[in-house]
């Protein structure tokens, strides 16, 4: 299995542009997390999905952020306007709905500079 | 405030040596206690998941231990290696939450040779 498969692995934008990082689960999973990562504040989850379905997105810091799921395979975190406080690791993890023991596995993230 | 305290926040130790990482919760109650291990440049990577029943738990040179009593998780390196430099993740589920999982701030190991 090729894991959790992120892209692109790095991003270097400017302020006020619109991102979008992508982001595919390992096959058969069915939740989906977006987290963010800086040295300030560590790992913060800021989405996740069951079966494709957004069930808490409360992490989301800002309405300039949305993530979209349309289908099992393929999930999108978008950024617009993006701004330089935005520039973070970005994590997305997947795992089985076990609500009980289940690993999420985690892709190798993206790193996002604004300028 | 974060719920899950982890310390040292960093730590260096020369290869070959032992080392304890510890980890102080508030989350209460709590479905499982994880630790992660994390690469420079890359994601986290489960170590060991232990519910709380569990005691300890071990995963080669690495054995988490768990006090629910006093909320309180340790992981012990042994003989450590080079390739064990990495930052240690503590990470707590909370029940009923879907997959709601609470993270502390890591400890940042290097180990030298």
């Amino acid at each position: 299995d090729a894991g959790v498969i992120q892209s692109p692995r790095h991003e270097v934008t400017e302020m006020g542009q619109e991102v979008t990082l992508r982001c595919k689960p390992i096959s058969g999973h069915n939740s989906l997390f977006w987290y963010r990562q800086t040295m300030m504040r560590g790992l913060e989850l800021l989405i996740y999905f069951n079966n494709n379905v957004p069930i808490d997105d409360s992490g989301m810091p800002e309405d300039r952020f949305s993530a979209k799921m349309p289908n099992a395979s393929f999930s999108t975190l978008k950024i617009q306007p993006s701004e330089p406080r935005d520039s973070a690791v970005y994590f997305c993890a997947s795992s089985l709905r076990d609500p009980s023991y289940n690993e999420q596995f985690f892709g190798p993230g993206t790193r996002l500079t604004v300028l | 405030k974060n719920q899950v305290e982890q310390s040292p926040q960093s730590l260096i130790i020369l290869e070959g040596k032992n080392c304890t990482l510890q980890c102080n919760y508030t989350v209460s109650p709590f479905s499982n206690l994880r630790w992660y291990k994390q690469d420079t440049g890359r994601g986290p990577v489960s170590l060991t998941i232990m519910t709380f029943s569990e005691n300890t738990k071990s995963n080669g040179r690495y054995t988490a231990t768990l006090d629910a009593d006093t909320k309180q998780s340790s992981l012990h390196i042994t003989a450590s290696q080079l390739s064990d430099s990495a930052s240690y993740i503590c990470v707590v589920r909370i029940p009923g939450a879907g997959n709601m999982l609470t993270f502390g701030g890591g400890t940042r190991l290097m180990v030298k040779p």
